[in-house]
């Protein structure tokens, strides 16, 4: 069975700043990768995904992600946050059946 | 526009009252599902539908049900049965039937589910 670890509860980062939020992933062949974006009360955005190919996915709103075979780990990235994305982020691993990571919550910091 | 329309955005259950959670979809999507999301927990699968007419099961079904009556709607039931409901829940969709992986999760807006 396929699990998905987010080992960050909260980060903060100042706007401008570089962001990176980490995703590790158990499962024992290559799995479907994605992150998802939730802002308050509301439903989740498809950020990215990874199916194979180019190991470094490029996403919406600026967003892009890693997929690292070694160390089963598919961290988001942006180079400069800005104060919109404060928001929380879901990574999720498809191997057999969709499973949700407990989700980022990132505040920015102006 | 086409989207995913979830309602009521709040409801509030009294001790063993049965409650439907709405779902409608307008996008033509085959596939359906209802996740029930926690604090610190992430999202859950409760039941999903690939097709009118037939639904399964996900990780967290006891206590809820659902129907597939029509394509674009999928309403969630939470019963007496489940003890504790309160949460925020969750409808999607997408176009691919069998799997969850190759069409990305068109979400709604959500519900809020608390208990009197």
């Amino acid at each position: 069975a396929q699990s998905v670890t987010q080992p960050d509860i909260h980060i903060t980062v100042s706007e401008g700043a570089s962001l990176e939020l980490r995703c590790n992933y158990s499962y024992g062949a290559t799995p479907y990768l994605f992150w998802y974006v939730q802002s308050p009360g509301q439903g989740l955005q498809l950020l990215l995904k990874y199916f194979s190919g180019d190991t470094l996915v490029q996403g919406i709103k600026g967003f892009e992600a890693e997929f690292k075979r070694s160390q089963s780990s598919f961290n988001l990235r942006k180079p400069s946050v800005h104060w919109s994305d404060a928001a929380e982020y879901f990574c999720a691993v498809y191997g057999n059946k969709l499973v949700f990571g407990a989700g980022t919550i990132l505040r920015v910091k102006s | 526009d086409g989207g995913i329309t979830q309602s009521p955005k709040y409801l509030f259950r009294k001790e063993g009252q049965n409650v439907t959670l709405s779902c409608e979809q307008n996008l033509n999507h085959d596939a359906m599902y209802w996740y029930r999301q926690d604090p610190g927990q992430g999202l859950r699968l409760i039941y999903y539908s690939q097709i009118v007419n037939d639904f399964q099961k996900g990780d967290i079904a006891e206590g809820y049900s659902v129907s597939r009556e029509k394509k674009e709607s999928f309403p969630l039931t939470v019963t007496s049965a489940q003890k504790n409901p309160t949460a925020f829940y969750l409808c999607a969709s997408s176009g691919s039937t069998g799997t969850q992986a190759n069409e990305k999760l068109f979400f709604g807006s959500g519900t809020q589910l608390s208990v009197l």
